[in-house]
């Protein structure tokens, strides 16, 4: 599984866009790129995932350079409710991944 | 949809005590179970993954144990526990039909050893 660095944590005021940047340059060919959302006294919940260029649902953007070596998890006007911890997970695009490995999360702090 | 069912919700242990924490899955047959465990300010670390009934991995070498006596329930066991062993454990199951989506979380238990 590759490995991913991401910022440990980040501020940001309600209503602004949030950019959460993960690097992971030893992505291998058949990876995909998971983000998840945890919140305090909670297991991680999935929010979104992404081989290549844009993807886009109800709650949040991913986007993935050519190279794919980074991808950003785009929050657009965030809330109170965003403050969560959020973390980045590379791996097999099979389905068939026997485990999930977290790493340490960014954690994002929304101020009124 | 699958469900977790994991307790207690909180514990309190004191050192040297056993520990047995459960959890048992609804909606789903065959999935892959694991356990995390989260200490306090940290990200999620794996403890153990079981692909099927009596199938165990461990990722982290510990005085914990894992036991899967049926398919659809997975149990964390202590015989004596430590002050480090304090945390918030996470059962987890995968349902491979579900793609990314198949990934679903207990509510945890907060264990605190003392």
């Amino acid at each position: 599984l590759a490995k991913t660095t991401q910022p440990i944590s980040m501020d940001s005021y309600e209503g602004q866009e949030v950019n959460i940047t993960c690097s992971h340059n030893n992505i291998a060919t058949n990876d995909y790129i998971t983000w998840y959302q945890q919140f305090p006294s909670q297991g991680p919940r999935f929010i979104i995932q992404g081989y290549k260029t844009k993807v886009t649902n109800e709650v949040a953007s991913l986007f993935i350079p050519a190279d794919r070596k980074s991808s950003t998890l785009s929050l657009p006007r965030v809330s109170l409710s965003d403050t969560a911890v959020y973390y980045c997970l590379v791996g097999d695009g099979s389905y068939n991944t026997d485990k999930l490995i977290f790493g340490t999360g960014t954690r994002l702090q929304v101020f009124p | 949809s699958q469900t977790i069912h994991q307790w207690p919700a909180t514990l309190v242990q004191p050192v040297g005590s056993p520990l047995s924490l459960e959890c048992t899955v609804e909606g789903t047959s065959n999935p892959n179970l694991y356990w995390y465990r989260q200490a306090a300010g940290r990200g999620l670390q794996l403890l153990f993954y079981s692909v099927g009934i009596g199938q165990i991995s461990s990722e982290v070498p510990q005085n914990l144990s894992a036991s899967r006596p049926q398919d659809r329930q997975f149990i964390l066991s202590s015989k004596k526990l430590l002050l480090s062993d304090s945390g918030f454990y996470l059962c987890a199951c995968y349902d491979r039909d579900r793609g990314p989506y198949g990934y679903t979380f207990g509510s945890g238990t907060r264990l605190t050893v003392v």
